[in-house]
């Protein structure tokens, strides 16, 4: 089996700041993604990464950029963070394919802006 | 776009008695949607619980069923007899077969309590 590493667990930031979260999975899973989850709201799917050295926007991908730096990580920027913003940020894995392949997700980090 | 909906809030049930989560999905931009149950389970994180890529089949997993209706466009989840290990937050959840990658557009999710 494998697992997904998310850093930090918690992320504390101040309005109009840049955040970085980072994501590192060793499945040698060529497919990584990052969702955001908000109180109330399904998750939401922010930018994805088909192999190494792609980068495809999600439905929510304003306000972030990412980055796929190598196969096994993943990193998601908020470019300027929004204050009372609260959310969980969860990054994923799968296999390459067509839809039908399992995601395997890490245990996600939690944003709070003062 | 393309969503889901599914059963919203908290859904308390009894332990030993029936659950059903409702799941509706709405793809008019997907030809062929497949359609997921995930599960995050307390201190846990999310993981998969059953799968159906085609309409009419059937997925179970840890005793849930859930089927794939194409013509009423719904993934209900059902279990006959829950226990306490049952006490979770579901998600249904769908994809598209025919795009690279493999996105998922999750509903809001419907936290189950089960009581002894």
């Amino acid at each position: 089996g494998g697992i997904i590493t998310q850093t930090p667990k918690f992320l504390i930031g101040q309005e109009g700041q840049k955040l970085t979260l980072k994501c590192q999975q060793n499945f040698n899973h060529d497919t990584m993604y990052w969702y955001r989850q908000d109180s109330g709201k399904g998750l939401r799917l922010i930018y994805y990464s088909i192999t190494e050295n792609d980068l495809q926007k999600g439905d929510l991908s304003e306000g972030y950029d990412a980055s796929r730096e190598k196969k096994s990580s993943f990193s998601l920027t908020v470019t300027s963070a929004q204050k009372n913003e609260m959310a969980v940020f969860l990054c994923a894995s799968s296999i390459a394919g067509l839809g039908q392949n399992t995601l395997y997700f890490g245990a996600g980090t939690r944003l709070s802006v003062l | 776009g393309d969503s889901v909906t599914q059963t919203e809030g908290q859904v308390t049930v009894s332990e030993s008695k029936s659950l059903i989560i409702n799941c509706t999905y709405s793809a008019t931009s997907i030809a062929y949607p497949n359609l997921f149950w995930y599960v995050r389970y307390p201190g846990e994180g999310l993981q998969l619980l059953l799968k159906v890529i085609t309409a009419g089949q059937k997925g179970s997993s840890r005793g849930f069923e859930a089927t794939y209706n194409k013509e009423t466009t719904s993934f209900h989840l059902q279990k006959a007899s829950v226990q306490e290990s049952d006490s979770a937050v579901y998600y249904c959840a769908l994809s598209d077969s025919n795009s690279a990658g493999n996105k998922l557009t999750f509903g809001i999710g419907t936290r189950v309590l089960v009581r002894p």
